[in-house]
């Protein structure tokens, strides 16, 4: 099976940075994803690595571990509409079936 | 605009209900989700199906199934509605290729009385 943990919840004022952590143990790996929820809203991509290191996407970027079984995603600049839940997802195997970890709620304050 | 369209936002059925769930993908993708969420427990996956008439069980399958029969839709059946199935459900589809991403649709809650 595969489990997937990170935090529940992050505070951080606007314009800081902030980094959601995510540890994983599945029986393959295929590569890690992030996902942004808003409050009512359906889930929505942001990055995905499929090799250990950094892949920066703007204001964003996902780290991967792959010995570590461990990745991050990094929110700079923060503002209010990253008010959020991120989830973090893992590819047990080539097929792309994705397995979600429980979420981190997310709040920026002014 | 790639679009996946659950058929309802809201439903309301009763114990012991059969249920049908809709979805469909007009993106032409090989895979397609069902997940259920709850409050601090993320997103669980349900059913996976990787081609038509094909799935893979997820991580919570008990009192559910699916069928695929079109490339495009993804039916989730609740056999027999229990209050433990109120939840919202949120189908995906994405390519079958390692880096792609899944694309989610509005999601059906649906509560069970």
């Amino acid at each position: 099976g595969q489990s997937l943990e990170q935090p529940s919840e992050v505070t951080a004022v606007e314009g800081a940075i902030v980094q959601i952590n995510c540890t994983y143990q599945t029986s393959g790996f295929y590569g890690l994803s992030w996902y942004q929820q808003h409050d009512g809203g359906a889930p929505t991509f942001l990055s995905y690595n499929g090799l250990d290191g950094l892949e920066e996407t703007g204001r964003f970027s996902s780290f991967l571990s792959r010995s570590d079984s461990y990745g991050y995603l990094l929110l700079q600049e923060l503002q209010m509409k990253d008010s959020a839940s991120y989830f973090c997802a893992v590819s047990p195997g080539a097929g792309n079936m994705l397995t979600f970890g429980g979420g981190t709620r997310l709040m920026v304050k002014p | 605009d790639v679009k996946v369209t659950q058929s309802s936002r809201y439903l309301v059925k009763r114990t012991g209900e059969k249920v049908f769930l809709e979805c469909v993908q007009d993106m032409d993708h090989e895979n397609m989700f069902w997940y259920r969420q709850d409050p601090g427990l993320g997103l669980r996956l349900i059913y996976f199906s990787y081609d038509v008439k094909m799935k893979e069980k997820g991580d919570i399958p008990e009192g559910y199934s699916v069928s695929r029969e079109k490339k495009e839709r993804f039916s989730l059946i609740l056999e027999s509605a229990s209050t433990n199935q109120t939840s919202m459900y949120l189908c995906a589809s994405s390519r079958s290729t390692a880096n792609t991403e899944a694309f989610f649709g509005q999601g059906t809650r649906l509560t069970v009385v």
